[in-house]
C-alpha cells in the first residue's frame, strides 16, 4: 500500500461550486498534516497544516480522522484561480524524518 | 525579502557530465531538502540535512551528493552515475524536523534537461 494516497483526478468543477478531495495515508505513526497547493511548473505552496480538531482558512476547510487515516480538503464557492493540483502531505510522529507527498489531486475550475 | 532561491532555473547537460544546482535560503532555518519530481509523479525526496555538515539520505539518494557547509546553502551535484538526471528539482527548508516545525517551504525549482 502506498504511504499516501490521493484521487488524481482531474476534477473538473464550474465556479462557485464545492469540491472536496481526499487523502489515506498508511502509516498510523504519521503526526503532522498538511495541503500543498501546486500550480502547473511551479514549486508546491503550503495551504495548510490540518489539525486534530479540523480547521478552516476561508474557503478551505480541512479535516483529520486519525481512525481511519484519512484527510480531506473541502473548497467552497471555486474561484478559476483555485485550478491547481493539491498535495496531501504527512509527516511521521518520528523526528528528523522528512515530509511524505501524495501525487496530487488536479483541479480544474472553469467559468 | 525573506526566501529560498534556486538557480538556474533551466539546466541543460550533455549526458556524464556532473552538475551542481544551487539553494540559498535566508529564513534561518536549520533543516533543508531536495526533491525530484518527474511528470505525473508525487516528489521525491534524495537528500536532507538538519543541521550545518550533517546530512542524510533520502529514498532516492543514490547518484547525487549533497554538502551543508553552511546554514544558509544546501548544493545538489547530480552526478553522471545518475540514469535518468532529467527532472524537475524542488530545495526546501524547515525551522527543523520535529512534528512542531515540520512545514516545508520550497524554492522556485530548477529543472534539469540532460540529452
Amino acid at each position: 500500500r502506498k504511504e499516501v494516497e490521493q484521487d488524481p483526478g482531474p476534477f473538473n468543477v464550474p465556479e462557485g461550486a464545492t469540491v472536496a478531495f481526499n487523502c489515506t495515508y498508511s502509516n498510523s505513526a504519521s503526526q503532522s498534516f498538511f495541503w500543498y497547493r501546486q500550480d502547473c511548473r511551479k514549486e508546491p505552496k503550503l495551504l495548510m497544516s490540518v489539525y486534530s480538531s479540523g480547521n478552516e482558512d476561508g474557503r478551505f476547510t480541512a479535516q483529520l480522522n486519525r481512525a481511519s487515516q484519512y484527510i480531506s480538503l473541502l473548497i467552497r464557492d471555486s474561484k478559476l484561480s483555485d485550478s491547481a493540483t493539491y498535495l496531501c502531505v504527512v509527516k511521521s510522529r518520528q523526528a528528523g524524518t522528512a515530509l511524505i507527498f501524495g501525487k496530487g489531486t488536479t483541479l480544474s475550475v472553469s467559468s | 525579502d525573506g526566501g529560498i532561491t534556486q538557480s538556474p532555473k533551466y539546466l541543460f547537460r550533455k549526458e556524464g557530465q556532473n552538475v551542481t544546482l544551487s539553494c540559498e535560503q535566508n529564513l534561518n532555518h536549520d533543516a533543508m531538502y531536495w526533491y525530484r519530481q518527474d511528470p505525473g509523479q508525487g516528489l521525491r525526496l534524495i537528500y536532507y540535512s538538519q543541521i550545518v555538515n550533517d546530512f542524510q539520505k533520502g529514498d532516492i539518494a543514490e547518484g547525487y551528493s549533497v554538502s551543508r557547509e553552511k546554514k544558509e546553502s544546501f548544493p545538489l551535484t547530480v552526478t553522471s552515475a545518475q540514469k535518468n538526471p532529467t527532472a524537475f528539482y524542488l530545495c526546501a527548508s524547515s525551522i527543523g524536523t520535529g512534528t512542531s516545525f515540520a512545514e516545508q517551504y520550497f524554492g522556485p525549482g530548477t529543472r534539469l534537461t540532460v540529452t
